[in-house]
């Protein structure tokens, strides 16, 4: 049974970065497609970036090129991910969520980890 | 970027209603479409991708259909567990991108 669970809360101030984990249990590591999704609240879902474990090169959304950082550690079954230059737009709950197979969507979700940027 | 337009925002249901959300993608996505279940303070669940393919689990009161650039997310008969919002997403393509979400309310 695959199992996706992320660090805590995070409270972080304006200009600053955040680094969110995501420790995957049960199945090939390797076989896993990662991405970040976000939801600020009482917004719909956005899709930040992902990782193929196996190949090491991530995919990000253009709207957070060049402020967010997603890297995949296969020794530690853990996919980070870190956005920096925080502002308050980027309070959201931060998801890790992955798939095994090419052909569905995202099958496994990790609880959610809050983020708040106060000024 | 392709776009993912869902409607409505908001629809009222009640108990035994059949229920159908409409998700229209800016560009032919063929059938690279997922639909996800998410209630308060939850994660998302996965119910149907390649637009269908029903996941394990999810009950066939569920179901999805279309190709292209227009899809339909049904469900037949309402159950009280089925109050939810529902958003669709497009993996056709980077970035995958998500529906504005439909709140599927009493």
């Amino acid at each position: 049974q695959v199992q996706l669970v992320q660090s805590g809360a995070e409270v972080k101030k304006s200009g600053s970065s955040v680094k969110v984990s995501c420790k995957a249990s049960g199945g090939s590591f390797n076989s896993f497609a990662f991405s970040w999704v976000r939801q600020a609240p009482g917004q719909g879902l956005e899709w930040m970036g992902g990782i193929l474990p196996m190949f090491g090169t991530p995919n990000y959304a253009q709207k957070f090129h060049g402020r967010v950082t997603i890297i995949a550690d296969g020794s530690t079954r853990t996919v980070d991910m870190e956005l920096s230059s925080l502002t308050s737009e980027d309070t959201a709950v931060y998801y890790c969520a992955s798939r095994v197979e090419r052909s569905t969507g995202l099958v496994f979700w990790g609880q959610g980890t809050l983020v708040t940027v106060s000024s | 970027d392709i776009q993912m337009t869902q409607s409505p925002s908001t629809l009222s249901a009640s108990v035994g209603d059949r229920v159908t959300i409409t998700c229209r993608a800016s560009q032919s996505i063929d059938n690279w479409l997922a639909w996800y279940q998410q209630k308060p303070g939850k994660a998302p669940e996965l119910l149907i991708s390649k637009a269908s393919t029903l996941q394990t689990g999810v009950p066939s009161s569920f179901s999805g259909s279309g190709s292209g650039t227009e899809f339909t997310l049904t469900i037949s008969s309402l159950q009280p567990d089925d109050f939810a919002t529902y958003h669709c997403q497009q993996y056709n393509v980077y970035p995958w991108t998500f529906g504005q979400g439909t709140k599927v309310e009493v």
